[in-house]
């Protein structure tokens, strides 16, 4: 398997602008991620997803961010407007989930709003 | 929800000595403890977890150690290599959270020829 594939690996964008990134997880895995990056904050989890359903969505930060993932291929991660604060390496990641619950991450979107 | 912290946020070692890296979580629900590895431009990648009915894992020249009672878990590297230089994060799960991953600040591991 290829690994989790993340599009594209770096987005420069406007304020203003939408902005749409995108997810392929592992095969098989019934659980995916959706992190932010940031220095000042790490790891942040934005929310997730459990057979293709939003399972908890409570780092979402705030209305201009939404996800979907439509089938077990496919998620995205939407940010609409997006601001300067918003810049960040977006991680998603999946997971096979129980017993075994290792993470699988791709390699990440780097998000610059200028 | 969940709190992970996680100390020091840099280390700088030589060549050929052991780094330790702890971490404090605040669910006492929490009972799985993975440790990652990010390098430079790529995404974090598993490097060692443990459960929480174990106190201890060894994996070559890297082994984690919990403590339940306590609420904290370490990771121990040994015989460092500048290879191991890398950005090492803690992350803690639990029922409460569901499948998703607490993660700490993570530390910034030197290693120096």
């Amino acid at each position: 398997d290829a690994g989790v594939i993340q599009s594209p690996r770096h987005e420069v964008t406007e304020m203003g602008q939408e902005v749409t990134l995108r997810c392929k997880p592992i095969s098989g895995h019934d659980y995916l991620f959706w992190y932010r990056q940031t220095m000042m904050r790490g790891l942040e989890l934005l929310i997730y997803f459990n057979n293709n359903v939003p399972i908890d969505d409570s780092g979402m930060p705030e209305d201009r961010f939404s996800a979907k993932m439509p089938n077990a291929s496919f998620s995205t991660l939407k940010i609409q407007p997006s601001e300067p604060r918003d810049s960040a390496v977006y991680f998603c990641a999946s997971s096979p989930g129980h017993p075994n619950t290792e993470a699988f991450f791709g390699q990440g979107t780097r998000l610059t709003v200028v | 929800g969940e709190n992970v912290e996680q100390h020091p946020s840099t280390l700088s070692v030589q060549e050929g000595d052991s780094a330790v890296i702890k971490c404090t979580y605040s669910d006492s629900a929490s009972n799985y403890f993975p440790w990652y590895k990010q390098e430079l431009g790529k995404g974090p990648q598993l490097i060692i977890d443990i459960r929480s009915n174990v106190g201890e894992k060894k994996d070559q020249r890297i082994a984690v150690t919990l403590n339940k009672t306590a609420k904290h878990f370490s990771l121990h590297i040994t015989e460092t290599q500048p290879e191991d230089s890398a950005v090492y994060f803690c992350a803690a799960q639990g029922d409460n959270s569901g499948y998703a991953l607490n993660f700490g600040k993570g530390t910034s591991l030197l290693v120096t020829p």
